[in-house]
């Protein structure tokens, strides 16, 4: 059974616009969140975090927002650009355990 | 400062034979994790090392997989023998500690299995 969910496999979206990636999770007890990125034959990189204690979490063109009530988060991407292209894992620990990721969702953002 | 490192890049075996991946993490880093990832899928994690302590191995098959970190630094992933579902791309990774921080990756090792 996936504790985490990231429903959509892909997404395309036209550069300068605002790219949202969806993830869901079923475990009540999550209280941390990451997103990662990933280019094509290298590791994950890790790009924005968030504690159940929030709402919400920006950095730069990332902003992540959590739903506790709905244990959905999304990554919002503001303007998207060429170089956003790459798969974004969503991934949730429950105090301070093991993270558990989701399957990814491959973004295209087209010039 | 250097990344999280792994060799080798890309290993192709015959079923049954043994491989080994080894993996050195961020200088300073007391944790360290082994993730398996399949096609289309999220790291699964395999392992996970505080210093030379494995304190989470209960998703490695212990059947067939093995781990070790010797000195609380560099690690070996191994496997013997393989098996052609074991083909996948077998990460590294690690964190100044366990708990809520992020983890930084390796670029992994991708395994074939024939």
């Amino acid at each position: 059974d996936q504790q985490v969910k990231q429903n959509s496999p892909s997404l395309s979206v036209q550069e300068g616009r605002i790219s949202i990636l969806n993830c869901d999770y079923t475990n009540s007890m999550f209280d941390y969140f990451l997103w990662y990125k990933k280019y094509p034959a290298e590791g994950p990189t890790f790009l924005i975090s968030i504690s159940s204690i929030k709402d919400k979490n920006e950095d730069g063109r990332f902003t992540v927002f959590l739903n506790k009530s709905a244990k959905h988060l999304s990554l919002h991407i503001v303007p998207s650009q060429p170089g956003d292209s790459a798969v974004y894992f969503c991934a949730a620990s429950a105090s301070g355990q093991n993270f558990v990721f989701g399957p990814g969702t491959r973004l295209s953002v087209l010039p | 400062e250097a990344g999280v490192v792994q060799s080798p890049r890309y290993k192709i075996i015959e079923k049954k034979q043994p491989v080994a991946f080894w993996c050195n993490p961020i200088s300073g880093h007391n944790t360290l994790y082994w993730y398996l990832q399949n096609l289309g899928q999220g790291p699964e994690l395999l392992i996970r090392y505080e210093n030379e302590e494995a304190v989470d191995d209960s998703q490695l098959p212990k059947d067939r997989f093995s781990a070790e970190r010797l000195k609380g630094v560099d690690s070996t992933l191994k496997i013997q023998p393989a098996e052609l579902g074991d083909s996948a791309v077998y990460l590294c990774a690690s964190s100044p500690q366990g708990g809520n921080t992020e983890a930084f990756f390796g670029q992994g090792t991708r395994l074939t299995v024939v």
